[in-house]
């Protein structure tokens, strides 16, 4: 059983247009992330949701807004997309701030 | 504001090989040190979490130290192997405002047969 999920793997779309991408996780752990990994293959936090409540938003464009409908998952929507979000998206999670565990990643293009 | 740094950003060495990844941060009010490695094109794999309180962790070949007063983790791999390369990242959680992950850039490591 994959314990941190996300769909879908690859997303190819273009400009102005708004999508989503969609994580769970079944290991009962009370927070979930989201990272962005850039062309560079540096990883920069974007959210931390903890107990369905947003903990941190680290200097992200509100074009992006998470969405938590409950504590096994965090959906990531993407309003307006932009040439530069192109990026590989991961989520995670972990038991406060324990030991965090990924997810596989979704590629998003941006055309 | 919180750094950190990975050091060799590349390595190549041949199999049978121990190694030393390291690890540094600029602010040592960290509750934990988080290794991972990550293969081409997939997700990140947890290896070794150090709390603040710990001088290291041990997993199999791994062994990962922390010496929170320098700034300073480092990862040892015994006896590597082909299977090993990949790349490394370590991440520290900040003391306060706590979820606030922050990752090095990390080390390439190429494992020669």
């Amino acid at each position: 059983d994959t314990a941190v999920s996300q769909t879908p793997k690859y997303l190819v779309t273009q400009m102005g247009n708004d999508k989503s991408i969609k994580c769970e996780q079944n290991l009962g752990h009370d927070t979930m992330y989201w990272y962005k990994q850039d062309s560079k293959k540096f990883l920069k936090i974007m959210f931390s949701y903890n107990n369905k409540e947003l903990i941190i938003n680290e200097t992200v464009p509100n074009r992006f807004s998470p969405k938590s409908p409950d504590k096994a998952h965090l959906n990531l929507h993407i309003n307006s997309l932009e040439l530069g979000d192109s990026a590989v998206y991961f989520c995670a999670s972990s038991q406060a701030l324990a030991e965090q565990f990924f997810g596989p990643g979704t590629r998003l293009t941006v055309l | 504001k919180q750094e950190v740094t990975q050091i060799p950003a590349a390595l190549s060495v041949p199999e049978g090989e121990n190694l030393v990844l390291n690890c540094s941060f600029t602010d040592s009010a960290i509750y934990n040190l988080q290794w991972f490695r990550q293969d081409p094109g997939k997700g990140l794999t947890s290896l070794l979490l150090i709390q603040s309180s710990q001088r290291e962790q041990t997993s199999g070949r791994l062994n990962a130290s922390l010496d929170k007063s320098s700034g300073r983790s480092t990862l040892y791999i015994a006896a590597s192997q082909p299977g090993d390369s990949a790349t490394y990242l370590c991440a520290v959680n900040p003391n306060t405002g706590g979820f606030k992950t922050i990752f090095g850039a990390g080390t390439r490591l190429f494992v020669k047969a």
